[in-house]
């Protein structure tokens, strides 16, 4: 049971490109989010999914899409990274009927040079 | 809105000393509550949380919060403090309805003196 996985770790990329973070979680859960930390900041949400399907904006969407391609998986993509969108980001998930608890996973530390 | 807010960015104290980790919170009804941990390059561990029903809740790692609903308050606290405490804290906040996802603290950094 390995939880939430995240890819990659460590992302270092240029302005304009474009990358997918990709987040799976293996406990059933049916929601699961995508936060950005920043310093000082807290996490700060990006966007969710309540269920396999559904995906809504959070606090931070601008510069940002997902997908949820199934239960388990939900990727975040970078369509024209900018400096701004230097940060870690964190998948999370969580069971509905159980509370909101969420578990996290390991993180992705990006770099946008 | 719901807003959480940490007062102290920084906290340092002395091994085997008592901690208190002070938040407050905004939020229009009693929301979920929790206390997450996060060591230097790990994602976050939760600590503990409330519910509901006894406002004084035990946690992992000898931590506890008491959630006092007249100031609106969820304080971490731990009797003695271990090195390996050294860590930064968040606290969060979800609704009990609608939307689930959780607000965060800004975070209080915990370092501990030997």
């Amino acid at each position: 049971n390995a939880g939430v996985t995240q890819t990659p770790k460590f992302q270092v990329l240029k302005t304009g490109q474009s990358m997918t973070l990709q987040c799976a979680q293996d406990m059933n859960h049916n929601s699961m989010y995508w936060y950005r930390q920043d310093p000082g900041m807290g996490l700060r949400l990006i966007y969710y999914s309540a269920s396999e399907g559904t995906t809504d904006k959070g606090e931070v969407p601008n510069g940002y899409n997902v997908s949820r391609l199934n239960k388990r998986e939900f990727s975040l993509r970078l369509e024209s990274a900018a400096p701004s969108q230097t940060s870690v980001y964190f998948c999370a998930s969580s069971k509905e009927g159980s509370g909101i608890e969420q578990f996290f996973g390991p993180g992705t530390r990006l770099t946008v040079l | 809105a719901q807003s959480v807010t940490q007062p102290d960015i920084h906290i340092t104290v002395s091994e085997g000393a008592s901690l208190e980790l002070r938040c407050n919170y905004s939020y229009g009804a009693t929301p979920y509550l929790f206390w997450y941990v996060q060591s230097p390059g790990q994602g976050l561990q939760l600590l503990l949380k409330y519910f509901s029903g006894d406002t004084l809740v035990q946690g992992i790692k000898g931590f506890e919060a008491e959630f006092k609903r007249s100031q609106s308050s969820f304080n971490l606290r731990k009797p003695s403090v271990h090195w390996s405490d050294a860590a930064e804290y968040f606290c969060a906040v979800g609704a009990r309805t609608g939307r689930r996802a959780l607000t965060f603290g800004s975070g209080t950094r915990l370092q501990v003196q030997p």
